[in-house]
């Protein structure tokens, strides 16, 4: 069974740091895009980033780029989102997820239940 | 990034048929993907590619697309179908992955 558990979040101030983890188990990790996803309260889904499976390649929205950091650690089957600069408009639950198919950059299939990051002073 | 559109909120009769649909200049190019979230759950893939259920989704749910266009149907809506559904795409530069806004399904 796939399985993503996220951690790391919790109250940070503006201009702040945070890094959040999502150990995964249950499938060949190394084999697969994974990415992170977030949901403001009350609000829609907002794609943050996306990493290949051999973190060779990486992808952000504009609206993370310069200031996340999306890496892997293929030997710990452990994704990491590393956040800077952060703003209360970051403030979401942020979810870990894994591509439907293996190797592919194919849609998110499977999520972790979310870690919730509160940006306020 | 180009933007998607869906309408806010629908509402459908239990049993009945319903299809949301998202806009987008960039569906001219992509497929979208659909997805369904019930409060406090993260999302769930329904649709993916050119009309595609992964494992364990009901037949009942269906996509399709048409110019700037991508449709998600629900033939015989049912009470557990109430949700969010979202629409997910690649942008023009196939780059970035976008949502949109998210069509909140009644089923009266």
């Amino acid at each position: 069974e796939v399985q993503l558990v996220e951690s790391g979040g919790g109250l940070v101030q503006p201009g702040g740091s945070l890094r959040l983890s999502c150990a995964a188990s249950g499938f060949t990790f190394s084999s697969y895009w994974m990415h992170w996803v977030r949901q403001a309260p009350g609000k829609g889904l907002v794609w943050v980033s996306r990493i290949n499976s051999d973190g060779s390649i990486t992808r952000y929205a504009d609206s993370v780029k310069g200031r996340f950091s999306i890496s892997r650690d293929n030997a710990k089957n452990t994704l990491y989102l590393q956040m800077n600069s952060l703003r209360a408009e970051d403030t979401a639950v942020y979810y870990c997820a894994r591509a439907r198919g293996d190797y592919g950059d194919y849609e998110v299939a499977f999520w972790g239940q979310g870690t919730l990051v509160t940006v306020s002073s | 990034s180009s933007e998607l559109t869906q309408d806010p909120a629908v509402s459908v009769a239990l049993g009945q048929t319903v299809r949301i649909t998202c806009q987008g200049d960039s569906l001219r190019s992509y497929y979208a993907s659909w997805y369904q979230q019930k409060p406090g759950q993260a999302p769930l893939l329904v649709i993916y590619g050119k009309n595609n259920r992964p494992s364990g989704i009901p037949d009942r749910f269906s996509g399709s697309s048409s110019g700037n266009t991508a449709s998600l149907t629900i033939t015989g809506a049912q009470a557990e179908d109430e949700a969010v559904y979202y629409c997910k795409y690649r942008d023009s530069s196939g780059y970035h992955w976008v949502f949109a806004g998210g069509t909140k399904l009644t089923v009266l």
